[in-house]
């Protein structure tokens, strides 16, 4: 099966600007989980989808948003960018099976904001 | 909230010798995974563990669920220079709820 992929892999905005990422989970995955890596803090949650519905959500301002389509897809919007945004942005899928939670990362957006 | 710690932050070995990581949480986890990242990379899935006292080898690597289900434990023998990564333990309670990561270990190999 093909990995999480994600598009872009890196971009460059401007303070203000707004941005759009996306995500292809694992054929079959319904769940996607999105993630905000910088070196400071590491890994912070910012919100899950499951069958296009929001099911657990992070300590981010509401500049961050998402979505997810019926093919599991989903996306990611952040809104009036700032410095601070700039990280890696990872998505993971995951089979969300009773019991067993096993995510799977793609390969991450870096954002650089100017 | 609940929260997962690793410590050191970085580790250095020598290429050829064991190493092994903690994570402690100050709550139950019912899933523990531990991930290792490359540099510019996402997380790569290295073990996952679902129940208490379960011991889960993959090659060299090997994790084990702590019997209080507030612990993990990853050892990794025989180091090769591509070892080298940030090592990360997640872990999650129930079944709906989100993933908590750690901060990760930085692991240098020394060849």
């Amino acid at each position: 099966k093909a990995g999480v992929t994600q598009t872009p892999r890196y971009l460059i905005k401007t303070r203000g600007q707004q941005v759009t990422l996306s995500c292809s989970p694992i054929s079959g995955h319904r769940s996607v989980s999105w993630y905000q890596q910088t070196p400071g803090q590491g890994l912070q949650f910012l919100f899950e989808y499951f069958s296009e519905t929001q099911r657990n959500k992070g300590n981010f301002p509401g500049r961050f948003s998402g979505r997810q389509f019926s093919n599991s897809r989903s996306e990611m919007n952040v809104s009036t960018l700032e410095l601070g945004d700039s990280a890696l942005y990872l998505c993971a899928s995951s089979p969300r099976e009773m019991g067993q939670e096993t995510q799977y990362f793609g390969p991450g957006t870096r954002l650089l904001v100017l | 909230g609940q929260q997962l710690n690793q410590s050191p932050q970085s580790m250095f070995i020598q290429e050829g010798e064991d190493v092994s990581m903690n994570c402690t949480s100050s709550s139950i986890f019912n899933t523990w995974l531990w991930y290792k990242q490359d540099p510019g990379e996402g997380p790569v899935l290295l073990i996952a563990l679902y129940k208490a006292g379960e011991l889960t080898s993959n090659g060299r690597l090997t994790a084990q669920f702590g019997i209080t289900r507030k612990d993990s434990f990853l050892n990794i023998s025989a180091s090769i220079p591509s070892d080298v990564g940030i090592y990360f333990c997640a872990g999650q309670f129930g079944a709906n709820s989100k993933l908590t990561f750690g901060k990760g270990i930085t692991l240098s190999v020394r060849p």
